[in-house]
């Protein structure tokens, strides 16, 4: 069964800190991951998706790392910011032609405090 | 450009009730998805379509029906609310499968039943 697991569960930090979180999975095959950002009562948004070569990608303060060979990825945030609180879900995606699954995860909190 | 709107925002509805979950967008998308996002849990497909008059099953198909007439409406209909329907639904579309393209969600409709 494909899964998605997510760690930690929640964290806070302090505004101006750095943290990452992390993504295991068991998605087979293998197409792509994607990390969402989720506010509290908003739908998810994208914020990166990377493909079996990609090792890293950037977007703005957030950057995604991906080890396809030990199925591990984390999101790295720098200076955090007190809008960087919300859920940050890893979404894995098992091919990329017809309907493809995407397994998500169940998200990490993260609360950025003052 | 308004994206993926969902109505109503919240709803409260007895056991046995029936109401129709609205999803618009106005992306020119052809795909479109329903999901649930219970607490504590990863995101579950109920629903998805490819294209106006195409639709098909996900992972949690069952007590929902969809139709899709139009490439902008996605509407998801309960017929006899259950108490396990309980649920924050989201609906989303994307430009290519989502296998390789981002999903745009939409803000959600939390539905209590009662």
């Amino acid at each position: 069964k494909n899964q998605v697991e997510q760690s930690p569960q929640s964290l806070i930090i302090l505004e101006g800190k750095n943290c990452t979180l992390q993504c295991n999975y068991t998605v087979s095959p293998f197409s792509n991951l994607r990390w969402y950002k989720q506010d509290t009562g908003r739908g998810p948004v994208s914020l990166t998706i990377m493909t079996f070569s990609e090792n890293t990608k950037s977007n703005g303060r957030y950057t995604a790392t991906l080890d396809a060979d030990t199925k591990q990825s984390s999101l790295h945030i720098t200076a955090s910011q007190l809008s960087d609180s919300a859920s940050y879900i890893c979404v894995v995606s098992d091919g990329d032609s017809g309907y493809s699954t995407l397994t998500f995860g169940k998200g990490t909190m993260l609360l950025v405090s003052p | 450009n308004a994206g993926v709107t969902q109505t109503p925002k919240f709803r409260i509805l007895k056991i046995g009730q029936s109401m129709t979950l609205q999803c618009t967008q106005d992306m020119n998308h052809n795909y479109m998805y329903w999901y649930r996002q219970d607490p504590g849990m990863g995101l579950k497909l109920i629903y998805y379509s490819v294209g106006a008059g195409i639709t098909d099953k996900g992972e949690v198909p069952n007590g929902y029906n969809v139709s899709r007439s139009t490439t902008e409406d996605f509407p998801l209909r309960l017929e006899l609310a259950a108490p396990s329907q309980t649920s924050v639904y989201f609906c989303a579309s994307s430009h290519g499968t989502a296998g390789n393209q981002p999903q745009h969600f939409g803000d959600g409709t939390r539905l209590s039943i009662l």
